[in-house]
């Protein structure tokens, strides 16, 4: 069954802080993993991950995969307030499907 | 279910033809949004029902897109005279409380043709 999972599903951390989110996942015929940020309707799109081992960064956030393990991280340095969001994690697979991720919700105490 | 599920997983019509996509939210969970996916872009959002309230419509593209929900659980997003730029991967999720803890079908991928 092709699955994908995020861990933890909710996190509270304070301002500064920097945190980790988990993606793992099992399909067939992997194509992409997507992070999403969603804070109101619709998720805004952060970061498409193909390869292994290539980071991609933008500003504190940045996010890698492991084709080998099956999985992604999403790393966010010196947390400020405005990153309390549900993160979401989707990988595109076999005939352009999409599975997600149910999410994690990061909560940042001022 | 267990999970949101979504009718037809693929649909193509051709231009001019009205659809009807499905949705079945997981029971009990009062939120139902609607959102697309187009071929590299993010996602869209469409459509969103919370309970009883008044559906926020403010993300559908246009006045040939409509959606309902009846009794609270499954919907239906209908497209009218669809168009080539309608086509794209049309996703349905639920919620138990809208805040948390989303659940996506796997989308119904529509081409228009």
């Amino acid at each position: 069954e092709d699955k994908v999972v995020q861990s933890p599903l909710s996190l509270v951390v304070h301002e500064g802080d920097t945190v980790t989110l988990n993606c793992s996942y099992e399909v067939t015929n992997f194509r992409s993993l997507l992070w999403y940020k969603q804070e109101k309707k619709a998720p805004t799109f952060l970061f498409m991950l193909t390869s292994s081992g290539i980071e991609k960064k933008s500003g504190r956030l940045s996010s890698i995969l492991d084709k080998k393990e099956l999985f992604s991280i999403l790393n966010i340095t010196a947390t400020q307030t405005g990153d309390s969001a549900i993160y979401l994690c989707a990988v595109g697979y076999r005939d352009d499907k999409i599975i997600f991720g149910k999410g994690t919700r990061l909560h940042i105490l001022p | 279910g267990a999970g949101v599920s979504q009718s037809p997983s693929n649909k193509v019509t051709e231009k001019g033809k009205d659809v009807e996509l499905r949705c079945d939210p997981i029971s009990g969970h009062t939120a139902l949004y609607w959102y697309r996916q187009s071929l590299g872009q993010g996602l869209e959002f469409l459509i969103y029902f919370q309970g009883n309230s008044a559906p926020d419509k403010s993300g559908l593209p246009s006045d040939r897109f409509s959606a309902e929900r009846t009794g609270g659980s499954v919907s239906t997003l209908t497209i009218q005279r669809t168009q080539q730029e309608d086509s794209a991967v049309y996703l349905c999720a639920s919620s138990l409380t809208g805040e948390f803890g989303y659940t996506f079908g796997s989308g119904t991928r529509l081409t228009v043709v």
